[in-house]
C-alpha cells in the first residue's frame, strides 16, 4: 500500500527566508508525486508534479521539488517566501494505474513579517 | 483551463435531511471523479471514485447507502449525503481527472457541510 509522511506539522518562516517542506513516500513502483497548496476554506491547487525524467521539477509560484529515489523523498523548496505563501501544503503519491491519490498529513506554513 | 466547480460552497441543514453536492468539470471531460472528505486541520481522505456511467467504488469504511454518488455525465458528479447527522459535518472536496490524463486530478473549491 502506498503512504505519504510529512514529518513537519507546522513550520514558521520569516518573509524572505527560504522554505523546505519534507515529504517521504512509500510505494512499490515508480511513484507519481504531487505537491498541492490549500488556503483556508479552499480547494487544492497543484504546485508541481513528478512523473519521470529530470528529478528536479519546477512549479508555480517559485516552488521546486526534488525527487530522490534513494531516500524515498520529494521535498518542496522555495528560495524566498512571501506572506501569501502562508497556507497548508500537501504531498501526495499516485499509482501508475491512474487511480487513487494518497495524501500526507499536511504541513501548515506560517510566515512572519 | 482545467477548472472544477462545486455547488454549493456552503450548506447548513437539519439532522435527518439529505444534501446534494454537485461537482462539475467546466472545460474538460472527466472520465473519473473523486470525492474526498477533510476534517478540520486534517488531510484529505478519499471516500469514493466514480467513473462516468458506472457505479462508484467506495473506500473501506465509507457507507455507500449514506453517501450516494452519481456520475451521470462526463462533466458532472453528485454526492448526496442522506439522512445527514452532525457527525457528517465536514469539508467535502471533489476532483476530476481528464479523459487522457495520467493520474492528474483537478480539485474543486470544496463544500462546507454543517449539520445541526
Amino acid at each position: 500500500a502506498q503512504s505519504v509522511t510529512q514529518p513537519d506539522i507546522h513550520i514558521t518562516v520569516s518573509e524572505g527566508a527560504s522554505l523546505e517542506l519534507r515529504c517521504n513516500y512509500s510505494y512499490g513502483a515508480t511513484p507519481y508525486l504531487f505537491w498541492y497548496v490549500q488556503s483556508p476554506g479552499q480547494g487544492l491547487q497543484l504546485l508541481l508534479k513528478y512523473f519521470s525524467g529530470d528529478t528536479l521539477v519546477q512549479g508555480i509560484k517559485g516552488f521546486e521539488a526534488e525527487f530522490k529515489r534513494s531516500q524515498s523523498s520529494f521535498n518542496l523548496r522555495k528560495p524566498s517566501v512571501h506572506w501569501s505563501d502562508a497556507a497548508e501544503y500537501f504531498c501526495a503519491v499516485g499509482s501508475a494505474a491512474g487511480n487513487k491519490l494518497t495524501f500526507g498529513g499536511g504541513t501548515r506554513v506560517l510566515v512572519k513579517p | 483551463g482545467a477548472v472544477v466547480s462545486q455547488h454549493p460552497s456552503r450548506v447548513i441543514c437539519k439532522s435527518g435531511t439529505s444534501v446534494k453536492i454537485e461537482c462539475r468539470s467546466l472545460d474538460f471531460q472527466a472520465t473519473t471523479m473523486f470525492w474526498y472528505r477533510q476534517f478540520p486541520k486534517q488531510s484529505l481522505m478519499l471516500m469514493a471514485t466514480s467513473n462516468e456511467g458506472s457505479k462508484a467504488t467506495y473506500e473501506q469504511g465509507v457507507e455507500k447507502d449514506k453517501f450516494l454518488i452519481n456520475h451521470a455525465s462526463l462533466t458532472l458528479s453528485t454526492l448526496t449525503v442522506t439522512s445527514a447527522h452532525p457527525e457528517d459535518s465536514s469539508f467535502y472536496i471533489c476532483s476530476a481527472r481528464p479523459r487522457l490524463s495520467y493520474n492528474e486530478q483537478f480539485f474543486g473549491p470544496g463544500t462546507r457541510l454543517t449539520v445541526l
